[in-house]
Parts: structure tokens; C-alpha cells; sequence
């Protein structure tokens, strides 16, 4: 039963290419996220969604835009992408804690999608 | 600002021998401390959470907030539990409502038989 989807488990990307990575959740979920994962460095939060059409900046937003037109639905864009960017990306969603109280304070992660940047 | 730290990238021990993983925050205010992990070739999961209190798979982690560490322990460790484990603080609420969570750099524990 998965409940976050990451539509391209692996892209390869020459450099200034312009990169879509898709998520979709069908929790109904309001909050979605993407991170990056690289090794010695963790998880670092690229954006956040916390509503349709909504968007804020994470720690490591350059290089990077995000859409959200639907709720269940947050894309991952890189403008032109650079070798740097060569990384796992994970797409989590999460309840609204303001509505659903701290036990909603959960994420859920996709599979993630590994990108190459050449 | 917030910050977790995970001292250890790798931490190897004996089938049977008891593990901790260390988990170090920075935070002013009342964080609420998580335990994320990654087996091989899976999605990233919750392990535990502070606010529930409970073992899971024989883990357990309890917040000490004069040290500000929530460190993560099990008595005898099991080949199962080789994994990638991530400790995240949830704390500074975001712009528009909801906690920003930040994770450390994780701990790749490797149970050897």
C-alpha cells in the first residue's frame, strides 16, 4: 500500500538540462517536503509545502523551484541542472500539526529518485 | 537555529553486543525528537519518537534535555538491525504553519555475526 510516490526511481541528466522530479501522495496530506540525501550529510530540506499553491524555502533551495497545484501532487524542478546536484531526492508528506495535533508530526517518505547529473 | 548531531558515521558491533547510537541537539526551545531509519534498498521509516515512550524492536531512546541528547539504544543487537539511522528534532515553526524538521547526518550501524 504505498502512500508516496516518486515517479522516476532513477534519471539521468546531461548538465543544463531541465529536471522534473515528481511526487503524489494519497494520504491527503497538507504538508509536503523534499529533501536531498548524500552520504556525510544527511537529509537537508530542498522546500516545503504546507498548502496548495504554497511554498517555503528550505536550507538548501538554490538551484532549485518546486510547484504545487494540487494537494496531492508536489514537483521537484531543477532549471538547469549541474553536476552538484547529482543526489537522492525524497519526496515526504505530512498532516497539518496545527490541525491534527503533534501525533500527525510524522513523516512519510517515497522511494526517492536517484539523479545523475553528467 | 536547530541542529542535531550524529557523531558516528559508521558504528560496527557483535551480534548480541549492546548498541547506542548517539544523538546530540541544539535548540532553544521544547524539540520534539525523532529516530528515522533506512534498511537496505527501503524507504526511510520511523523508528521511534520521544513523546511516545515506547520500545520498538527493542530500541529505545529517552530525551535528556540538561545533556540535550536522545540517545538510541538497544541491549543485545540482532543482524536485523544493520541499518542506516537518522535522529530529527522538530522544533522552529515554519512560515504558514507546521514544524520545520531537521535531521542529522546519520549513523550507518552494522551488526557483524
Amino acid at each position: 500500500d504505498v502512500k508516496v510516490t516518486q515517479s522516476s526511481r532513477y534519471l539521468v541528466k546531461r548538465t543544463g538540462e531541465k529536471v522534473f522530479l515528481e511526487c503524489v501522495q494519497d494520504m491527503d496530506h497538507e504538508n509536503m517536503f523534499w529533501y536531498r540525501q548524500d552520504p556525510g550529510l544527511g537529509l537537508r530540506l530542498i522546500y516545503f509545502s504546507y498548502d496548495v499553491k504554497m511554498k517555503e524555502k528550505g536550507d538548501i533551495p538554490e538551484g532549485y523551484s518546486v510547484s504545487r497545484e494540487k494537494k496531492e501532487r508536489f514537483s521537484l524542478i531543477l532549471e538547469s541542472a549541474s553536476t552538484n546536484q547529482t543526489s537522492m531526492y525524497l519526496c515526504a508528506s505530512r498532516s497539518d500539526v496545527r490541525r491534527q495535533g503533534s501525533g500527525a508530526n510524522v513523516l512519510t517518505f517515497g522511494a526517492g529518485s536517484r539523479l545523475t547529473v553528467l | 537555529a536547530q541542529r542535531v548531531t550524529q557523531p558516528e558515521k559508521l558504528l560496527s558491533v557483535f551480534k548480541g553486543a549492546p548498541v547506542e547510537l548517539k544523538c546530540n541537539y541544539s535548540y532553544s526551545g521544547s524539540p520534539e525528537l525523532f529516530w528515522y531509519v533506512q534498511y537496505s534498498r527501503q524507504r526511510l521509516q520511523l523508528l521511534l519518537r520521544h513523546i511516545s515512550r515506547e520500545s520498538i524492536k527493542g530500541f529505545t531512546a529517552d530525551l535528556n534535555k540538561g545533556e540535550t541528547s536522545f540517545h538510541l539504544k538497544k541491549p543485545f543487537a540482532q543482524e536485523e538491525d544493520s541499518a542506516m539511522y537518522y535522529c530529527a528534532l522538530s522544533g522552529l515553526i515554519l512560515t504558514g504553519g507546521g514544524n520545520k524538521l531537521t535531521f542529522g547526518t546519520g549513523t550507518q550501524l552494522k551488526v557483524e555475526l
